[in-house]
């Protein structure tokens, strides 16, 4: 079965640069979820949209932005890179909201 | 505040044997899912349980929810090696949105 996809997988960033992370949800997932997991972390909300609009909203730095486009898949765009955002970063699917989420298999980031 | 509280933080059991993993949550939730993680992998999604589910089974998996005393369990039976990985449950709050939020997970590990 069709899991959700990341890309790229890893990537590494100097302070102050910028980073776009691609998510691609499961076929017919119109709801996209995006956490960040930093070292022996629990996995911290970061935002979510269903249908092409922000659902909500969790602990999202200004320096960070997201949209889903018209195919459902979403990306993040983080500026401004501190050393504190090195972490991993997941993205998630869902068939609708409240339902189980699927999650893809992540972004490491690492910012120097 | 953290919304799901794992314990224990680690647990380490000889193959064979069964393992018990609670988690307590302080807020109203819509559904409770739990997640593996293998070290520095995906999260894996194990099994939802529902606000007004009592008692959920999945293959080797239980799971429990008391929403009076606001905690679940996972017990998982005849543990594997390959079940060795660290276990997060998160919680879907009741309203329109739907993120999850994570406790910091337990750590299992299983003897061979």
């Amino acid at each position: 079965a069709a899991g959700v996809i990341q890309s790229p997988r890893h990537l590494i960033k100097e302070k102050r640069e910028t980073a776009t992370l691609k998510c691609y949800p499961i076929p017919r997932h119109d709801t996209v979820y995006w956490y960040q997991q930093g070292p022996g972390q629990d996995p911290q909300f970061l935002i979510s949209f269903y249908e092409k609009m922000q659902s909500d909203k969790g602990s999202i730095p200004d320096r960070f932005s997201a949209q889903q486009f018209s195919d459902y898949h979403s990306e993040l765009n983080m500026s401004s890179l501190e050393l504190g955002d090195s972490a991993l970063y997941f993205c998630a699917s869902s068939l609708a909201l409240g339902d189980t989420q699927y999650f893809g298999p992540g972004t490491r980031l690492t910012v120097l | 505040s953290q919304q799901g509280e794992e314990d224990p933080q680690a647990l380490s059991i000889q193959e064979g044997e069964n393992a018990t993993m609670n988690c307590s949550y302080k807020t109203s939730i819509n559904n409770l899912q739990w997640y593996r993680q293998n070290s520095g992998r995906g999260l894996v999604h194990l099994i939802l349980i529902r606000s007004n589910e009592r008692e959920k089974h999945s293959g080797r998996l239980r799971v429990t929810l008391d929403t009076s005393k606001k905690s679940s369990s996972l017990l998982i039976t005849a543990s594997r090696a390959a079940d060795t990985a660290s276990y997060f449950c998160a919680t879907g709050p009741t309203g329109a949105n739907s993120k999850l939020t994570f406790g910091k997970g337990i750590t299992l590990s299983v003897r061979p």
